[in-house]
């Protein structure tokens, strides 16, 4: 099994629509969850961390769930600048497990 | 943002060639990184530095072969590479090593030819 699973989509959003997706990860011991973005031919970008107690930002708001071993990326109001893959991050061995990315794609 | 810097961006080499992928971060982060991101796949851990010494080494294979003069650079020598190693070469670094959030360089856009 994968470390770190993502559905690589593309996710096609209407403009000022919610998405959301998940990532699994296979480690029950993984400590730290990330987000990050990571534009088309550019470098990855911390987008937010991921706390047991879920986190919000603006219009992005993560959640972890332990017991399924899952975090999720909700994305409200979606703007065109949004388009992007968001890479979900875990702990793994004391390093860094990267998935390959949800792609999203927000329509005018 | 100019916190850690690659260059050059774009590489094209032949498989004869010898060339160095340079990284330097402006952090005062103590951890730095390879991966490479190949089209379709996650990224690849390749070397983790930590203050200078290298800390792991994922099986990589020796035509790439790290070099951490000091905390804040970080280079890659290439040699002998072969088609498979077209990729996109990040730099990374982070406060520590192991679990905090890493920042990333622009990358090298590798082709071999």
């Amino acid at each position: 099994r994968k470390e770190v699973e993502q559905d690589p989509g593309p996710f096609n959003v209407p403009e000022g629509a919610t998405v959301a997706f998940n990532c699994t990860y296979s480690n029950s011991a993984s400590q730290s969850f990330f987000w990050y973005r990571q534009d088309c031919r550019k470098e990855p970008k911390l987008l937010m961390s991921v706390y047991s107690s879920g986190n919000e930002d603006g219009r992005f708001t993560a959640q972890l769930n332990r017991a399924s071993q899952y975090i999720s990326l909700l994305i409200r109001d979606s703007k065109l600048s949004d388009s992007a893959t968001y890479l979900c991050v875990v702990t793994e061995n004391n390093r860094l497990a990267f998935g390959k990315g949800n792609q999203v794609v927000v329509i005018p | 943002e100019t916190g850690v810097t690659q260059t050059p961006r774009h590489l094209v080499m032949g498989m004869t060639n010898k060339k160095s992928l340079k990284c330097e971060q402006h952090l005062g982060h103590n951890a730095m990184y390879w991966y490479k991101q190949s089209a379709k796949k996650p990224l690849e851990l390749m070397f983790v530095y930590s203050l200078e010494e290298r800390v792991e080494n994922n099986s990589v294979p020796s035509r790439f072969s790290p070099e951490c003069p000091n905390s804040s650079h970080l280079f890659l020598h290439l040699h002998t590479l072969q088609p498979e190693d077209s990729a996109l070469y990040l730099c990374a670094s982070s406060q520590e090593p192991g679990i905090q959030p890493q920042h990333f360089g622009d990358g090298t856009r590798l082709s071999i030819l």
